[in-house]
């Protein structure tokens, strides 16, 4: 069975610090994606980065990147240069079920960016 | 760009109600899904669609009810509510299911349904 975990259940960072949030996974299928996606204080889930089971170099979008160790089920998020507005929950996910594109997430990790 | 919205984004209802909570989506995405969230839990997938008229169920299914007869519309009902479905609940939507498009889920903003 699939499973993702994040062992942090809150961080702290200083602002302009870079942060690391971790997430390991757990799954048997050869082809998987995983994402992360971001949910501010108002509710809403943004989607932030993806990476592919077979992707050869780590995933990044501005401020963001993957750290992706394959063969030690880990997709921890890096988020450089803090901003106050990153403060969130962030959720770690994976994709499962063949070509349908269901999403097992974390339990997510409440980041708090301090000035 | 209306995207993908939800409504009501906020509901109170007594045990024992039938609620139906709305998703209607723009982009004409054929995946469709209802995932709930609760404290500990993270999101958890409820029900999902492929396509019109074809839906199955996800991780939590038990007590809720889902059709889609519209690519756009894809409500979720609870028949006869109870206190264990206080949540939020989100649908989202994406463009294919294939693993290897890039294709990430988009989700509504949540209702936030409180069950007395």
């Amino acid at each position: 069975a699939q499973k993702i975990t994040q062992t942090q259940p809150g961080m702290f960072v200083q602002e302009k610090e870079a942060v690391t949030l971790d997430c390991t996974y757990d799954t048997s299928d050869p082809s998987y994606g995983l994402f992360w996606y971001k949910q501010p204080s108002s509710g809403e889930m943004i989607f932030l980065i993806y990476q592919g089971s077979y992707d050869q170099q780590n995933a990044t979008e501005g401020r963001y990147s993957l750290n992706f160790q394959k063969a030690r089920k880990s997709a921890n998020l890096v988020i450089s240069a803090s901003q106050l507005g990153d403060s969130a929950m962030y959720f770690c996910a994976m994709n499962y079920g063949g070509a349908t594109n269901k999403l097992i997430f974390g339990t997510g990790t409440l980041l708090a960016v301090q000035p | 760009d209306a995207g993908i919205t939800q409504s009501p984004r906020y509901k109170i209802t007594e045990t024992g109600r039938q609620v139906t909570l709305m998703c209607h989506q723009t982009w004409s995405h054929s995946y469709m899904f209802w995932y709930r969230q609760d404290l500990g839990h993270g999101l958890r997938l409820i029900y999902y669609s492929a396509a019109a008229d074809i839906t199955d169920k996800g991780e939590v299914p038990d007590g809720y009810v889902v059709s889609r007869s519209k690519t756009e519309n894809f409500p979720l009902t609870l028949e006869s509510a109870t206190r264990s479905q206080t949540s939020v609940y989100f649908c989202a939507s994406s463009r294919t299911g294939y693993l290897d498009s890039n294709q990430p889920q988009h989700f509504g903003d949540g209702t936030r349904l409180s069950i007395l």
